[in-house]
C-alpha cells in the first residue's frame, strides 16, 4: 500500500511561469490538505479538498494559487507567475475522514521544494 | 485564536543524553487532537504520536514519551537516552472540531534537535 506520493520532489521555475505541483493520495483516502512550508518555519495550512470539492481554502493566497482534486486522477496545487516569494517546500497530505472527525490520521508525503529563480 | 508555541528553537545534546521538547498549545474548543511530528534532514514528515483532548494519560513508546498537560496546555515530547539518528526538527500541531473542515492542522515552528556523538 503505497503512502501519500507527491511529484516532482524537486521543482525549478522561472519568475513568472507556472508551477504545478501533484499529490496521490493513499488509496482509499479522499480528503486531502496542502501545506506550505517556508524555510525555517512550521508548516502552514492552505486549503482542504474532498473528492470535485474544496471544503477550506482559508489558508491559499487570493491570487495565483488554486487547487483541485479531480474525481479521477490525483489533486494539483498550481502556482500561476511564481515569485520567489513562492520558493518553499509544498506538503499534501491525506486521511480517510476528515482530521476534525476523531481518530483518523493524516498521512503525509515527501514534499515538493519548489524553487523560484 | 488557535496557536501552537515551541519556544525552544534549536536545542543540542550529545548522545545518550535525555531531552525534552516543550509544547504549548492555545484553543477555545474543548474537543482537539494534539501530534508531534518528526522531520528528518531527508525532508519528510513522520508522524509520531496524536492525542485528543479527553486523553490526559501519559504515553510511552520505546524511547519516547509525551506528557499532556491541560492545566497547563502543554503537550511535551521526552527522547530517553538520546541517538543520533533522532537528530530531526520536531513538530508539534493541533487540530480542533469534530468533523466538518476544521480539520486542518496548526504547527508550531518546531525545535531543531541535534544529537553530537
Amino acid at each position: 500500500n503505497a503512502g501519500v506520493m507527491q511529484n516532482p520532489r524537486h521543482l525549478v521555475r522561472r519568475r513568472g511561469q507556472e508551477a504545478r505541483l501533484r499529490c496521490s493520495p493513499m488509496k482509499g483516502h479522499s480528503h486531502v490538505y496542502w501545506y506550505r512550508q517556508l524555510p525555517e518555519e512550521g508548516l502552514k495550512f492552505m486549503v482542504y479538498l474532498q473528492k470535485e470539492n474544496i471544503i477550506d481554502e482559508s489558508g491559499m493566497p487570493k491570487e495565483r494559487f488554486s487547487a483541485e482534486f479531480p474525481k479521477e486522477g490525483p489533486s494539483i496545487l498550481r502556482i500561476q507567475q511564481v515569485v520567489r516569494g513562492d520558493s518553499a517546500a509544498y506538503f499534501c497530505a491525506s486521511s480517510l475522514l476528515s482530521q476534525g472527525a476523531g481518530n483518523t490520521e493524516a498521512f503525509f508525503g515527501q514534499g515538493t521544494r519548489l524553487t523560484v529563480v | 485564536a488557535q496557536k501552537v508555541t515551541q519556544a525552544q528553537t534549536e536545542i543540542s545534546v550529545v548522545e545518550k543524553e535525555d531531552v525534552t521538547l516543550d509544547c504549548v498549545y492555545e484553543t477555545r474548543d474543548t474537543t482537539y487532537y494534539l501530534f508531534w511530528y518528526k522531520q528528518p534532514p531527508s525532508g519528510e514528515l513522520v508522524f509520531l504520536i496524536r492525542r485528543n483532548s479527553f486523553d490526559e494519560q501519559n504515553e510511552i513508546s520505546g524511547r519516547y514519551s509525551w506528557n499532556f498537560q491541560k492545566s497547563t496546555s502543554s503537550f511535551n515530547f521526552t527522547i530517553t537516552a538520546s541517538q543520533v539518528v533522532d537528530s530531526a526538527v520536531y513538530f508539534c500541531a493541533l487540530s480542533e472540531g469534530y468533523g466538518g473542515s476544521q480539520g486542518n492542522l496548526i504547527f508550531g515552528k518546531g525545535t531543531k534537535l541535534s544529537v553530537k556523538p
